[in-house]
């Protein structure tokens, strides 16, 4: 049981590069989530999903792009990097109880540079 | 904008208990109340939630207000590796979904 699985761990990505965070969860949960924080800050909700083929914006969803085609997966796409996207990535999972996320279990992070 | 109010930070003797205090004047009658600590660079950890009653598990006690405006998280004997950030959290309003938004938290300093 693996939990969640965040890749890569470390990113350097040129300005206006495009890329895909890979998140994988083997604990059947249908709840993903996509945080980004910025050095000293708390985490911001980027996107998320309640099941597959569902998904929403949360507080910062601009410049990045997801899709939930299975249960597992949660991948986030930058279109075009800016300075501004360097930041720690985290996804996270969860079930559901009574429409409600049970509790959240984290990623390990990936950690984006972007110059 | 998260919908908790907590200190930015505390400190807490080892061995003794910290009480994490969180405002949450707004929240709604089927909303629960979450939290999650945050231990240097690494990625939260969920700790404990509950709606209106009070809580307990191996990490800590969850005590909520009758009013729900407000709760208390207990760690009965604080260790050094629970120096962290705690964040409360209440589920931003809406049916079917998880948007869940971290505040500022509180960074707990345990000092031996």
């Amino acid at each position: 049981n693996a939990g969640v699985t965040q890749t890569p761990k470390f990113q350097v990505l040129k300005t206006g590069q495009s890329m895909t965070l890979q998140c994988a969860q083997d604990m059947n949960h249908e709840y993903m989530s996509w945080y980004r924080q910025d050095p000293g800050m708390g985490l911001r909700l980027i996107h998320y999903s309640v099941g597959a083929g569902i998904t929403d914006q949360g507080e910062v969803p601009n410049g990045y792009n997801v899709s939930r085609s299975t249960t597992e997966d949660f991948p986030l796409r930058l279109l075009s990097a800016a300075p501004s996207q360097t930041s720690v990535y985290f996804c996270a999972s969860s079930y559901s109880m009574f429409g409600q996320p049970y509790g959240y279990t984290f990623g390990s992070g990936t950690r984006l540079t972007v110059v | 904008d998260a919908k908790t109010t907590q200190p930015p930070s505390m400190d807490c003797a080892e061995g003794r208990a910290a009480n994490l205090p969180c405002n949450h004047s707004t929240i709604s009658g089927n909303e629960y109340v979450y939290w999650y600590r945050q231990i240097h660079s690494q990625g939260p950890q969920y700790i404990i939630h509950g709606l209106k009653n009070n809580e307990t598990n191996e990490m800590a006690s969850l005590i909520i207000t009758e009013d729900r405006k407000s709760s208390t998280l207990i760690l009965p004997h604080a260790t050094l590796r629970d120096t962290a950030v705690y964040y409360c959290i209440v589920r931003v309003e809406g049916d079917n979904n998880n948007d869940m938004r971290f505040g500022a938290g509180t960074r707990l300093t345990v000092k031996p």
